[in-house]
């Protein structure tokens, strides 16, 4: 049983939806991410958080927004997504540096 | 730029079989953190193997070792007596607090198929 835990599991959605990708960790780490696994291509960073604060975005479109309300629980809202932002999307959270980051089983996102 | 690059999109290897997987990367900061994921077709991102760049030896976990050679920024991943179930994609990661903070950034991954 993973200490990250992502709902929901697989996401259908169409351009004009709104819907939010949470994510939970029960392993007092406290720095949070979210990555974008698209077919061919590494592991996209996309946000990162330390102590809820955002730390990193990496040029990400403003249609993903990140919210972080505290340590355990980060979230990523999505509207007017395009087919292309179809891909497996990642959360992960660490203690601090030089500890190995815990991954979720990601949510497959799947825009129509 | 890319900071870390795997050279090997497939790698095909035995049952009980030895395999190498080939990770380099890029940093100018003497601090960083080099790390072995395993992702198999379930998606979850499993850790394996971890080293640091001050350590003194190579670090070993099981049947992964890490083959650090630190003068040519090299990372490689060793398993020995490979099993059916190592078949998964396998990405090599690197922390460099320079590029961003306490994140990973991820190698594009080789696929291994160990076959019977």
């Amino acid at each position: 049983e993973t200490g990250v835990t992502q709902t929901p599991r697989h996401l259908v959605m169409g351009m004009t939806n709104k819907k939010s990708l949470k994510c939970e960790q029960h392993l007092g780490h406290n720095a949070m991410y979210w990555y974008k696994q698209s077919a061919k291509k590494p592991l996209e960073l996309m946000f990162v958080y330390n102590f809820k604060e955002q730390t990193e975005n990496n040029s990400v479109p403003s249609r993903f927004s990140p919210e972080c309300p505290n340590s355990s629980h980060l979230f990523l809202h999505l509207h007017t997504l395009q087919p292309e932002d179809s891909a497996l999307y990642l959360c992960a959270s660490s203690q601090d540096w030089g500890s190995e980051a815990f991954f979720g089983q990601g949510t497959r996102l799947t825009v129509v | 730029a890319q900071k870390i690059t795997q050279t090997q999109p497939g790698m095909f290897v035995q049952e009980k079989e030895a395999v190498t997987l080939d990770c380099t990367y890029d940093t100018s900061d003497p601090s960083y953190g080099l790390f072995w994921y395993k992702q198999p077709s379930s998606g979850e991102m499993i850790f394996l193997i971890y080293q640091g760049s001050y350590d003194q030896q190579n670090a070993t976990e099981g049947r992964y070792s890490l083959n650090f050679q630190k003068a040519r920024k090299s990372a490689n991943l060793v398993i020995s007596a490979s099993q059916l179930g190592d078949s998964a994609m396998y990405f090599c990661a690197m922390r460099d607090p320079n590029q961003a903070g306490t994140a990973l950034i991820f190698g594009k991954g080789t696929t291994l198929s160990v076959s019977s």
